[in-house]
């Protein structure tokens, strides 16, 4: 069956590392993935957007990969703050259903100062 | 600010009610989308309209479920005989719809439904 995983359990680091979120999918071939965060009470906002052709996706301090033979993607935040303390939602689009979003279930960060 | 509203923010129901909400979409966005979201999970689609037409549903989408775009602009989604399981957030989102794939689509605040 088709799955999105992220880490369920939630990441706690300390401001000015570096978090890592990691997404993996299995029966899925996704023509690309999005990346949101999610704060509570709100709904998603889009942060990156990464194609299946493409390896590496950087905005300001936010990096994606994107490995299709592994299935799976990394979300890097560089010099984190706590402001970035947030839910990170991972999403696919198919091939089979251009306007559909698969989200994952999202990993929580928190951002010690 | 996404431009995204939707109404009511909450409400709660005595299970077997109808309920009605409303998303008003980004004006110049063709595109609307309804998801649920159950806490610690991520949004589950339900449905979707290119202006007026619905284009695709969900099976998670049962018969008590009914959405409305009429005019291509607002939309409204119905829940008739709303049971406990019905719980949940309700998030709409837009997309201006020039792009098939890579069409960014903005959140609303959503719309928390809960059940008794």
């Amino acid at each position: 069956s088709q799955k999105i995983e992220q880490n369920s359990e939630a990441l706690n680091i300390q401001e000015g590392k570096t978090a890592t979120l990691t997404c993996n999918y299995t029966n899925y071939s996704p023509a690309y993935l999005q990346w949101y965060r999610q704060d509570p009470g709100r709904g998603p906002v889009f942060l990156l957007l990464i194609r299946e052709n493409e390896k590496e996706k950087r905005k300001e301090r936010l990096k994606v990969t994107f490995d299709t033979t592994l299935k799976q993607s990394l979300f890097h935040i560089t010099a984190s703050q706590p402001a970035d303390s947030a839910t990170y939602l991972c999403a696919l689009v198919a091939y089979s259903s251009a306007s559909k979003i698969i989200f994952g279930s999202g990993t929580r960060l928190s951002i010690r100062p | 600010d996404t431009g995204v509203s939707q109404n009511p923010r909450h409400k709660i129901t005595k299970r077997g009610q109808n309920v009605t909400f409303r998303c008003d979409p980004i004006s110049e966005h063709n595109r609307l989308y309804w998801y649920r979201q159950t806490l610690g999970q991520g949004p589950e689609f339900l449905t979707y309209f290119q202006n007026e037409a619905q284009l695709e549903k969900s099976r998670l989408l049962s018969d008590r479920f009914s959405a409305e775009r009429p005019k291509g602009s607002f939309s409204t989604l119905e829940i008739q005989r709303t049971e406990q399981g019905d719980s949940a957030m309700y998030l709409c989102a837009s997309s201006l719809g020039t792009s098939e794939r890579t069409d960014t689509q903005y959140f609303g605040p959503g719309t928390r439904l809960t059940v008794l």
